[in-house]
């Protein structure tokens, strides 16, 4: 079974402050691990995917196998990163993504 | 480019009634999902489809029928709704195939079960 976990229902920062959600994952294999974004009022969109290696908006993750992790990362926060973020995962072979909990991400001016 | 179009965005049924939510996408992809979302789940994969004709039950399919008779259309309906199905749907569509692929997402429909 593959499983995404993300500790964190809110978190609070202020603008310019560093940000980390987290995620965590449970799967044997090896997964495609990706952050998708809900701003308000809009439809849920890719951020970035652990395969690509990307910093989108400033933001990137690394995947750890050991630790089995994708944090999302962000060094100085800004308002307009206010959102709901869900980590999400794609195991070998399936063709559905299995989501975590989701975080909301609050940034105070 | 329209991407994934949810049909209807909100409706209120009593518990009982029947309804069906039209999913439609326009970009020619082989797969389509439907997701609902509730508050502290995230979103729990209903039923899933990954080509015309075919479907397939996801994480909590219990309650959902859906049905793909055209690649561009993913139906999902709920034959007796009940207060526990309250929630907001997504339905989203990828291309086939692993690794760069992307999930695009329609805008959600609220649903709520009185």
């Amino acid at each position: 079974a593959q499983r995404v976990t993300q500790p964190e229902k809110l978190l609070s920062v202020f603008k310019g402050a560093p940000v980390e959600l987290k995620c965590n994952y449970s799967y044997s294999g090896s997964p495609e691990l990706f952050w998708y974004v809900q701003y308000s009022r809009q439809r849920l969109q890719l951020l970035l995917r652990h395969i690509s290696r990307e910093s989108i908006k400033g933001f990137t993750a690394d995947l750890n196998k050991g630790e089995t992790s994708f944090h999302l990362k962000k060094p100085f926060a800004q308002e307009e990163d206010s959102a709901m973020y869900y980590c999400a995962l794609r195991g070998t072979g399936r063709r559905a993504l299995t989501f975590g909990s989701g975080t909301r991400l609050q940034v105070q001016p | 480019n329209a991407g994934v179009t949810q049909t209807p965005k909100f409706r209120v049924l009593k518990t009982g009634q029947s309804m069906t939510l039209l999913c439609a996408q326009d970009m020619n992809h082989e797969y389509m999902y439907w997701y609902r979302q509730d508050p502290g789940m995230g979103l729990r994969l209903i039923h899933y489809s990954v080509g015309e004709g075919t479907t397939a039950k996801g994480e909590v399919p219990d309650g959902y029928n859906v049905s793909r008779l055209k690649k561009q259309n993913f139906l999902l309906g709920l034959e007796s709704a009940a207060p526990s199905q309250t929630s907001v749907y997504f339905c989203a569509s990828s291309t086939r195939g692993t690794g760069r692929t992307e999930a695009f997402f329609g805008q959600g429909t609220r649903l709520t079960v009185v």
